[in-house]
């Protein structure tokens, strides 16, 4: 199986700030990686697929790069209700599609 | 507007069934391969089970394998899973998911139902 590594765990930053999180395949997945957003008691919301595009709706402050085994998810100027826990994902293989361990991101 | 709306959670006991229902509307069910992923309180997402547009092919985790059954009924626009020999580490909250892409199926899900709470408890 596809192990998916996230780094940090856990951030806080405040309002305007950029932050990255970094989420890392145990092997390549080109780009079939996915990003989601979720907050608490509510279902995840898909940000970013195939590693750079963004979902319908979403707000272009989110962006995501990367190809191969690294990947990045950016918030360009952190907003208040961007508090959530994020969770990458890779589709590369089924099965099972693997999720990373989420990064919790707070506002100071 | 498309809705995915969970319901059959609830408290059995180890070793308990349980049927999970999903109903699915505002898009052609029958064009899209549906997930199921779930939520262990205060823990991250795990996928579960995975059923193409057609009912087939179907995929299962390891952890559920031989346990659970993926069913849809097209006609009905509902999609199922039977949860059979539960265990504690089965409690957690059950989503079901629509794949992106429809037939096509990338594995990036872009609507999810409000979830169901499943509790594995003697």
């Amino acid at each position: 199986d596809i192990q998916m590594t996230q780094s940090p765990s856990s951030l806080s930053a405040s309002v305007g700030d950029r932050i990255s999180i970094t989420c890392r395949a145990s092997q390549s997945i080109s780009t079939y990686l996915n990003w989601y957003q979720q907050k608490p008691g509510k279902a995840p919301e898909l940000l970013i697929y195939a590693a750079s595009s963004l979902q319908s709706g979403v707000p272009s402050r989110f962006s995501g790069s990367g190809s191969g085994t690294d990947f990045t998810l950016t918030i360009s100027s952190l907003q208040p209700e961007d508090s959530a826990t994020y969770y990458c994902q890779q589709s590369y293989t089924t099965p099972p599609l693997t999720f990373g361990g989420g990064t919790k991101v707070e506002i100071k | 507007e498309v809705q995915l709306v969970e319901s059959g959670g609830g408290l059995v006991q180890p070793g308990g069934s349980l049927r999970l229902s999903c109903a699915a509307s505002g898009f052609t069910f029958s064009s899209y391969s549906l997930n199921w992923v779930r939520q262990a309180p205060g823990r991250g997402l795990e996928w579960v089970s995975f059923i193409s547009s057609s009912g087939s092919p179907i995929y299962y985790a390891d952890s559920v394998k031989g346990r659970f059954t993926i069913s849809r009924d097209n006609a009905r626009n509902s999609l199922y899973l039977q949860m059979n020999s539960l265990r504690a580490e089965d409690t957690a909250v059950y989503y079901c998911a629509r794949d992106r892409l429809g037939i096509a199926a990338d594995g990036a899900f872009d609507y999810w139902g409000q979830g169901a709470l499943v509790t594995v408890s003697s």
